[in-house]
């Protein structure tokens, strides 16, 4: 079953702009990870960001946790057309251990940067 | 390249043929996922192994699904008597994780079309 929800479903802007997507999730996590994924292409680790941490940044990457919401943000700044991709969010529900074994991936947000 | 490698890319098969994929992971990490990826969907978590240990199957994994990871480097995925149902993008995935959040990183995936 997919725990996180992206949205929107799909996003469209121009080359420059700002893109946020939002996801969220039910159970409560160890981490939350971004993942980008070009068209029929594997998957590319973005970000992490864990639990008791409400903000991380990477590069034009922003990412924004709340763990009272269970909701998370990805915001990408000055946008390319390189950026045209599926973003999906994953959680790892974790253990007493920390890191649990497996991800839980919403069905992600399909973004059109137009050059 | 020393990042994770699935062979083959794509596979075409006939329903009730059996097939296998080879997963090489990065070099030392110790943990490799399967997961199952579907058209508009995310991932989704097959099985996991730490080292050469499978230490959880997900219910998708029906008895027609076998994987290893016999020494503990590359791993396989089997599946036997291949329905249309399981056309899918199988990806592998590999991790070091030492009790703290690691993300995963994935291969280019392995392309299966039953026909």
């Amino acid at each position: 079953s997919q725990q996180g929800e992206e949205d929107p479903q799909a996003l469209s802007i121009q080359e420059g702009e700002n893109a946020t997507m939002n996801c969220s999730y039910k159970t409560s996590i160890n981490n939350l990870q971004w993942y980008r994924q070009n068209s029929g292409r594997g998957l590319v680790h973005l970000i992490l960001i864990r639990s008791n941490e409400r903000e991380k940044h990477s590069g034009r990457l922003r990412v924004t946790l709340d763990t009272s919401k269970k909701s998370s943000s990805l915001l990408i700044t000055a946008s390319r057309a390189a950026d045209t991709a599926s973003y999906f969010c994953a959680t790892d529900a974790g253990n007493s251990g920390g890191s649990n074994y497996k991800l839980t991936f919403g069905k992600g947000t399909l973004l059109t940067v137009n050059p | 390249d020393t990042g994770v490698s699935q062979n083959p890319r794509h596979k075409i098969t006939k329903r009730g043929q059996n097939v296998t994929f080879r997963c090489d992971p990065i070099s030392e990490h110790n943990r490799l996922y399967w997961y199952r990826q579907t058209l508009g969907q995310g991932p989704e978590f097959l099985t996991y192994f730490q080292n050469e240990a499978q230490l959880e199957k997900s219910r998708l994994l029906s008895d027609r699904f076998s994987a290893e990871r016999p020494k503990g480097s590359f791993s396989t995925l089997e599946i036997q008597r291949t329905e249309q149902g399981d056309s899918a993008m199988y990806l592998c995935a590999s991790s070091l994780a030492r009790g703290l959040a690691a993300p995963q990183f994935f291969g280019p995936g392995t392309r299966l079309t039953v026909l």
